[in-house]
């Protein structure tokens, strides 16, 4: 398989204080993404990060990638009661067709 | 900006019934796929097309599923005869190059009744 594991499974912080959810995977890979799910809707492309990427920005979001491990994390700064949701990493593949592998996710609780 | 469109957003059907479920891709995408997620777990790839053709397909994309691209902007997915097991959400997605990330559908709730 292609994917690894999400950890934690799930986490519940307060209102302000960071998230930190990591992502491993077995293959080498193109791109690793980051995908936002709130409870039974769609999926909300957050963030992409290449192979030869380390580390990358966006808004309250950093992801830093450790193709070394095969592992990747992403950090919520500042968090807020609508970044309460699932998230997910999705790995592209270096070698075959074009798709994503999705982790389990992490199901994360912002208590206000 | 740009959205996959999907229809219809909830689907009831009988057991041993066909479905279709539709997707309107961005317009200039190239590469376009149906993933799916059982209540609870994660999202599974069914099936990825280019150019015309299906790419890639899992284990879950057996012969009672098909995909086809009938006009131009629509993309559908039919599931020959439904299973209480294909009840899940699905998922429509396109992409204009592996580099760049890729849009999802707002999903389709297919139960099986």
């Amino acid at each position: 398989s292609q994917q690894g594991e999400e950890d934690p499974q799930a986490l519940s912080i307060q209102e302000g204080e960071n998230a930190t959810m990591n992502c491993s995977y077995k293959t080498s890979i193109n791109n690793l993404q980051w995908y936002r799910q709130n409870s039974g809707r769609g999926l909300v492309h957050l963030i992409l990060i290449r192979s030869n990427e380390r580390e990358k920005h966006s808004g309250r979001l950093r992801v830093t990638l450790d193709t070394s491990k095969k592992s990747s994390s992403l950090l919520i700064t500042a968090s807020r009661a609508a970044d309460t949701a699932s998230y997910f990493c999705a790995t592209d593949a270096l070698e075959g067709a074009q798709k994503l592998v999705f982790g389990q996710g992490t199901r994360l609780t912002i208590n206000p | 900006e740009p959205e996959v469109t999907q229809t219809p957003s909830h689907q009831v059907t009988q057991m041993g019934q066909e479905v279709i479920l539709r997707c309107v891709p961005i317009s200039n995408h190239l590469y376009f796929y149906w993933y799916r997620q059982i209540l609870g777990q994660k999202v599974e790839f069914l099936v990825s097309f280019y150019n015309n053709e299906i790419s890639e397909k899992s284990e879950i994309f057996d012969d009672q599923f098909s995909v086809e691209r009938p006009d131009g902007s629509n993309f559908t997915l039919k599931i020959r005869s439904t299973k209480l097991e294909d009840s899940a959400m699905y998922f429509c997605a396109s992409s204009d190059f592996r580099a760049y990330g890729y849009t999802f559908g707002s999903g389709t709730r297919l139960t099986v009744v």
